[in-house]
């Protein structure tokens, strides 16, 4: 069983649509919960980060993690065609670690 | 911008050949991590280091290795590449906190 278990996609939704991302792990170690987003060809850029379960609001983007379930989500509203990329969740232990990520979920959003 | 740099961007090298990659951080961060990203594997830890030091160490290979510098930019060595070395090297670093990591563009390397 990998460590950390992500739908590749694609999705697609239409713009407008509330998305739903998600990955669940194994590992009851991992502390600090992170979604990254890639555009094809560039360089992980990151958009949330969480520590405890719960929930965190940025702008359009809600991160949530239960810990009890070892699953974290990443909810976009209002979606629109620029969030078409490909979405990694990372989770890591804690102190000097790498990041363990899923193999990522390409969402596609048509105009 | 991440604020991250790495050159080169691309990369074309033959089998059982050597090449260097390099990284430099954001300004003020200490901690730099390398992460090889293909398509079978997705994004996979390599090492990590830290003002200086080598931290952490994920799934590097005997024939990689890598280091930091005073100026704390840092290199990725790969030796004796095979085809299957052929993918996206990114680079990342972190401040004092170390909690959250921003990556750099990558390099992008073909062994033929």
């Amino acid at each position: 069983q990998k460590e950390v278990e992500q739908d590749p996609g694609p999705l697609s939704v239409p713009e407008g649509a509330i998305v739903s991302l998600n990955c669940t792990y194994s590992n009851s170690a991992f502390q600090y919960f992170m979604w990254y987003r890639q555009y094809s060809r560039k360089g992980p850029e990151l958009l949330m980060y969480t520590y405890s379960s719960g929930n965190k609001e940025d702008g359009r983007f809600t991160a949530q993690v239960d810990k009890s379930s070892k699953y974290i989500s990443l909810f976009i509203r209002d979606s629109q065609p620029s969030d078409s990329a490909t979405y990694l969740c990372a989770i890591r232990e804690g102190g000097a670690d790498g990041l363990t990520f899923g193999k990522g979920t390409h969402l596609i959003i048509q105009p | 911008d991440s604020g991250v740099t790495q050159t080169p961007k691309h990369l074309i090298t033959a089998t059982g050949q050597r090449v260097t990659l390099r990284c430099s951080p954001r300004s003020g961060d200490l901690s730099v991590y390398w992460y090889q990203q293909s398509l079978d594997q997705g994004l996979q830890f390599l090492i990590q280091y830290y003002n200086g030091e080598e931290r952490a160490k994920g799934n590097i290979l005997e024939r990689f290795s890598a280091q930091q510098f005073p100026d704390l930019h840092s290199e990725l060595n790969l030796s004796s590449l095979e085809l299957g070395d052929s993918a996206l090297y990114f680079c990342a670093s972190s401040g004092a906190g170390q909690e959250t990591q921003y990556f750099g563009p990558g390099t992008r390397l073909l062994v033929l």
